[in-house]
C-alpha cells in the first residue's frame, strides 16, 4: 500500500537557520511521482516540486533544495536560510503513475515555524 | 482570473442542513478533485471525476455527492451534516494522464454547529 510519513510534526527554528524537512515514502510501483506543497498560513496549497521515480538527480531552487533517494525511500527537503515567510505547513506527497487517476497521497505534514 | 475557485470560502451551518460546495476551473483540465483537510491538517482525497466521469470514490459518506456538470465544474453537494464534517475542502484539477501537479482551489472552509 502506499504511504507517506513525515515524522516530523512541527519544527522551530530562528530565521536565517538551515532546516530539513524529512519524507519517507512506500510504495509497490516502479513508477511514481513525488511531490512537496507548501500551505501558508493563508491556507491555500503550493506546488513546490515534482520529482518522478527515475529522476534522482537533487535540485536547487534558490534557498531551497531537495534531495532524493531511492535506496532510502526518502525525498526530503531543504530551506536554506530561512525567513519568516517560510512558516507554513509543508506536505510531502505520493502519486503513482500507473493507477493514472491523479491521486495524491499527502504525509501528515509538517508545520515550520521560522521566529525572527 | 482564479485557475480554480471555489464558492463559498466559508460556510457556517447547523448540524442536519444540507450544503453545497462549488468548484469551477478555467484550465482546460479533464480530471478534477475533492480533498478534504481535517482539523489535524490531514489531507485525504475523497472524489475524482475525469471528464464528468467518476474515478475515484474513497471511503467517503453517501452524505457525500459530488456532481459534475461538465468538465470545467465539479460541485460537492452533503446532506444531514454532521459535526465531523467541519473540515477544509479543496477542490483541484489535472490534465489527463496526469504526471503533474494539482491544481487546488483556496479551499471551503465547513464548520457544523
Amino acid at each position: 500500500a502506499q504511504k507517506v510519513t513525515q515524522a516530523q510534526t512541527e519544527i522551530s527554528v530562528v530565521e536565517k537557520e538551515d532546516v530539513t524537512l524529512d519524507c519517507v515514502y512506500e510504495t509497490r510501483d516502479t513508477t511514481y511521482y513525488l511531490f512537496w506543497y507548501k500551505q501558508p498560513p493563508s491556507g491555500e496549497l503550493v506546488f513546490l516540486i515534482r520529482r518522478n521515480s527515475f529522476d534522482e538527480q537533487n535540485e536547487i531552487s534558490g534557498r531551497y533544495s531537495w534531495n532524493f533517494q531511492k535506496s532510502t525511500s526518502s525525498f526530503n527537503f531543504t530551506i536554506t536560510a530561512s525567513q519568516v515567510v517560510d512558516s507554513a505547513v509543508y506536505f510531502c506527497a505520493l502519486s503513482e503513475v500507473k493507477s493514472n487517476t491523479g491521486k495524491l497521497i499527502f504525509g501528515q505534514g509538517t508545520t515550520l515555524q521560522v521566529k525572527p | 482570473d482564479t485557475a480554480v475557485s471555489q464558492t463559498p470560502k466559508y460556510l457556517v451551518t447547523q448540524m442536519g442542513n444540507d450544503k453545497s460546495i462549488k468548484c469551477e476551473q478555467n484550465l482546460g483540465h479533464d480530471t478534477m478533485y475533492w480533498y478534504k483537510q481535517d482539523s489535524k491538517k490531514f489531507l485525504k482525497i475523497m472524489f475524482s471525476y475525469n471528464n464528468k466521469e467518476l474515478i475515484i470514490n474513497e471511503t467517503v459518506p453517501n452524505r457525500f455527492s459530488p456532481k459534475s456538470p461538465d468538465k470545467a465544474h465539479l460541485n460537492l453537494h452533503i446532506n444531514s451534516l454532521e459535526l465531523g464534517d467541519s473540515a477544509v475542502y479543496f477542490c483541484a484539477s489535472s490534465p489527463i494522464g496526469y504526471t503533474g501537479e494539482l491544481f487546488f482551489g483556496e479551499g471551503s472552509r465547513l464548520t457544523v454547529l
